[in-house]
């Protein structure tokens, strides 16, 4: 089944704890993004790549990391979190850029006390 | 910069039509759109591309109009199943495909 998996689902921590939320994608889509989601604002691009070693900005990429390594997995990185960093992030991956959907995780929610 | 969607909210009952926009201010060249029920991940309805090109469910309509840089959705005849917060995504003529999110769509659809 095509999917894409993230890891964990759910998370609590605490200010100042390196975390990381794991992607992986098995369709072999060369283009995967990481998302925030608040209230009212709705999908923020935190972090894009566009193959294995090329990762740019999107939005919001202040306090996170990326990296990509293997074609499969798309790694966030937090790296001292606060709490402004709370929310609702999801990964997607995608074939053919413009052609193609975005195929989204299902979501981790995030809350950093 | 994020397109912008108008209304932000609507209700509608079973069987009545809605439209969704979606606005840029910067040239397209593609516009995604997403329907994303409460706690679920988004998922895909359509693609439309500059030059006429769609991709999408049989049942979901929607226009592209690159002059205007705007796109809009059509739901006819609601069914409960429709209800959600809708997503346009832009994406410009670049080679990155990165795309652009608007800030959403809540729409209700009540017996």
């Amino acid at each position: 089944e095509a999917q894409v998996t993230q890891n964990p689902r759910y998370l609590i921590t605490v200010t100042g704890k390196k975390l990381t939320v794991t992607c992986s994608q098995n369709m072999n889509h060369e283009y995967m993004s990481w998302y925030r989601q608040d209230p009212g604002l709705g999908l923020r691009q935190i972090y894009y790549s566009m193959n294995v070693e090329v990762t740019d900005k999107g939005d919001v990429p202040e306090g996170y990391k990326v990296s990509r390594k293997e074609k499969r997995n798309f790694p966030l990185i937090l790296e001292s979190p606060s709490p402004n960093q709370t929310s609702l992030y999801f990964c997607a991956s995608q074939g053919q850029i413009h052609y193609n959907e975005q195929f989204f995780g299902p979501g981790t929610r995030l809350t950093v006390l | 910069q994020q397109p912008v969607q108008s209304p932000q909210a609507v209700i509608l009952r079973e069987g009545e039509d809605a439209v969704i926009n979606c606005s840029s201010s910067k040239a397209l060249y593609s516009v995604h759109w997403y329907r994303q029920k409460h706690g679920e991940a988004p998922v895909f309805l359509m693609i439309l591309l500059k030059g006429g090109e769609q991709k999408g469910h049989d049942k979901i309509s929607a226009s592209f109009n690159e002059k205007k840089q705007q796109s809009s959705l059509y739901l006819t005849a609601s069914q409960l199943s429709y209800s959600g917060t809708y997503f346009c995504g832009t994406g410009r003529p670049s080679n990155t495909g990165k795309l652009i999110f608007g800030q959403g769509t809540t729409l209700q659809v009540k017996p």
